[in-house]
């Protein structure tokens, strides 16, 4: 079945440490993107990619970073630098340009800050 | 793109239709509507769009007004599945999305 997959699906981590949340998906698309979602909140914009071996900054990139190296691949990397980095963090795809075509999201990962 | 303004909360009783409505006063010509919706810790589904016809597909309606400045999502027959916080966006050629705080569905027996 086509889709997107995130992992892990829960991660914990210490303060001062990095850590790297997956994202794949076999779907074909060219774009994807990465939304962090806080409580009673809606989703905003971390990063996104139109194409392999190019992103642009969203919304709220500081502290964040990302590569895309493989069109089926967009890993997001939470650094030392982000201040509040619990949260929920969804990764989405889509066809190239977003002007008609859905987003495609998977299942999320929630990261705690311990 | 345009911002939204969506009521925060809405109750409905299973069986009947749910009707989520959504302004966007300041849309432009070319930017659609789009409507997601977001079930407790997953990912937002995609439900429906539109850019000035009405819309229907196997989930929901979408109506739009001729003024394109406000639209309201069909729920035809809610049921207790459809418990969800609904986003209504709307989107030009931008390659990207802008998620505010939805309105929470509730439906109840």
């Amino acid at each position: 079945d086509g889709g997107i997959t995130q992992s892990p699906k829960y991660l914990f981590r210490k303060e001062g440490q990095n850590v790297t949340l997956s994202c794949e998906q076999n779907l074909n698309h060219d774009a994807m993107y990465w939304y962090r979602q806080d409580p009673g909140q809606g989703l905003r914009l971390i990063y996104y990619s139109q194409i392999v071996n190019d992103f642009q900054k969203g919304d709220i990139a500081e502290g964040y970073s990302v590569s895309r190296e493989k069109k089926e691949s967009f890993p997001l990397t939470v650094t030392s630098a982000q201040k509040n980095p619990t949260a929920f963090y969804l990764c989405a795809s889509s066809e190239t340009d977003l002007n008609t075509g859905e987003l495609f999201f998977g299942e999320g990962s929630r990261l705690t800050v311990l | 793109d345009a911002k939204t303004t969506q009521p925060p909360s809405m109750d409905c009783a299973e069986g009947r239709a749910a009707n989520l409505p959504c302004n966007h006063s300041t849309i432009s010509g070319n930017e659609y509507v789009y409507w997601y919706r977001q079930i407790h810790s997953q990912g937002p589904q995609y439900i429906i769009h539109g850019l000035k016809n009405n819309e229907t597909n196997e989930m929901a309606s979408l109506i739009i007004t001729e003024d394109r400045k406000s639209s309201t999502l069909i729920l035809p027959h809610a049921t207790l599945r459809d418990t969800a916080v609904y986003y209504c966006i709307v989107r030009s050629t931008a390659s990207k999305l802008t998620f505010g705080t939805g309105t929470r569905l509730q439906v109840t027996l």
